[in-house]
């Protein structure tokens, strides 16, 4: 099935740095989300993206959260400055279009802030 | 807020046998309910949805049901094989929006030779 691709793995840094998570979406798809699970914790949504714009976040986006997709290369999620509590697997998924449409995940990337 | 629950965090069953995972969800405006599998070291897979315009739908040896009254939906895995066992996520979203899959916590399921 369509392929969405994730990395780092896993991305080990300090608290404080930056950080950019990067996600290959399948070719076609035109929307773009980031769900977030902390180890034992349900997967929860962040962020959908949509035409260059966020369209919905949740109260977990905070402000050092940003998302981009500069001409079509990688869809991004920055983390400026991280935290303790960023520490989770990131989720990058991405769909065709309208409602009702599949989301195809990536594998995750383990992010650890020290 | 919106809560997806999954009742077993566990199930074992032998090769050959059906698998039941049951997931219960509270807000009545969902009507988009999909089953991602998720094996070792590997991203989610989709592997089956149903639409609140139905009770139920099958794909070969995976059957979803809907009891929208008691807002709680279930995946059955019918003549299990071992490459079944993974863990499987249920998720929840209302009209408009499956954008915002509400997930639950996952089970893993193990089925033995």
């Amino acid at each position: 099935g369509p392929k969405v691709l994730q990395i780092p793995s896993h991305q080990i840094i300090d608290m404080g740095q930056m950080v950019t998570l990067n996600c290959d979406p399948v070719s076609n798809h035109l929307y773009f989300y980031w769900y977030k699970q902390i180890l034992g914790q349900q997967m929860e949504f962040l962020v959908n993206f949509y035409n260059g714009k966020v369209m919905e976040k949740s109260k977990l986006f905070k402000d050092q959260f940003s998302v981009e997709r500069p001409d079509g290369s990688y869809f991004t999620l920055k983390i400026q400055p991280t935290a303790l509590e960023d520490s989770a697997v990131y989720f990058c998924a991405s769909s065709t279009g309208a409602s009702a449409e599949t989301l195809y995940f990536g594998s995750g990337t383990r992010l650890t802030v020290l | 807020g919106e809560k997806v629950e999954q009742h077993e965090s566990t199930l074992s069953v032998r090769e050959g046998d059906s698998a039941v995972i049951n997931c219960t969800y509270t807000d009545t405006a969902s009507s988009y309910f999909p089953w991602y599998k998720q094996e070792a070291g590997k991203g989610l897979h989709f592997v089956i949805d149903i639409r609140s315009n139905v009770d139920r739908k099958q794909s070969q040896r995976l059957i979803v049901l809907l009891d929208k009254k008691a807002k709680r939906f279930s995946l059955h895995i019918t003549a299990t094989q071992p490459e079944d066992s993974a863990i499987y996520f249920c998720a929840a979203s209302t009209a408009g929006n499956t954008r915002k899959l509400i997930f639950g916590l996952g089970t893993t399921l193990q089925v033995q030779p």
